[in-house]
């Protein structure tokens, strides 16, 4: 078993729904990061979260730390959110980080 | 302030070469990671570096090494290549603000083609 757990793997909305995408994991960790990455390869951080809830624009994140949970939401979705949203959890000292597999999302007009 | 820059961006290689890639961060950032991302494995961290030392190391063969320079600037090394290697290499970039965790800034990436 992953010790990173992400659903759905595939994910197609319509324009305009709000969409949620979930996180669990099996270890100790010191904080849980949600990635964006576009088609060609760059990779962007989105949310650093220890703990609680964080918004930026039309994103939001929370974490439950006992039931070692998380969700990224995306609101009013449009387009140009269409990438693959990608889990990672930080397991201790430095950076080091272990992902997700991602979830491909895909939002139509 | 420039992004997380890598060198080059695309290479091509045969089986048992080795390569060398290139990472500057961000100015001010101390602390580089290098990540690994193939179609069937994901994303796999490879290593840290802060302050010229290596400070964390994933599950990678020995033939993966790096090191970081007085100016932050670091280098991954692949020796001896196998075709598995083929994959996008990424690097990225922090501002250590403690132990906890740090947002990182992630550089365009590598894209190594073993032949």
């Amino acid at each position: 078993k992953n010790e990173v757990e992400q659903s759905p793997q595939n994910l197609t909305a319509q324009e305009g729904e709000f969409i949620t995408i979930n996180c669990s994991y099996s270890v100790g960790i010191s904080a849980l990061h949600w990635l964006q990455q576009h088609p060609g390869g760059g990779i962007v951080s989105l949310f650093m979260l220890s703990s609680g809830k964080k918004k930026h624009g039309r994103l939001i994140a929370t974490i439950n730390i006992q039931e070692k949970h998380s969700s990224l939401h995306i609101t009013a979705s449009h387009p140009r959110d269409s990438a693959v949203y990608i889990c990672a959890v930080r397991t201790g000292y430095g950076n080091k980080l272990v992902f997700g597999a991602g979830t491909i999302l895909r939002v139509k007009s | 302030k420039a992004g997380v820059t890598q060198t080059p961006r695309y290479l091509i290689k045969t089986r048992g070469q080795q390569v060398t890639l290139s990472c500057s961060p961000i100015s001010g950032h101390r602390s580089v990671s290098w990540y690994q991302q193939t179609p069937g494995q994901g994303l796999q961290f490879l290593f840290e570096y802060f302050s010229e030392t290596q400070r964390n190391k994933g599950n990678f063969p020995g033939r993966f090494s790096g090191r970081q320079f007085s100016n932050s600037r670091s280098e991954m090394n692949v020796s001896t290549l196998e075709l598995g290697d083929s994959a996008l290499y990424l690097c990225a970039s922090s501002f250590p603000s403690g132990q906890g965790g740090d947002t990182q800034y992630f550089g365009p990436g590598t894209r190594l083609t073993v032949l």
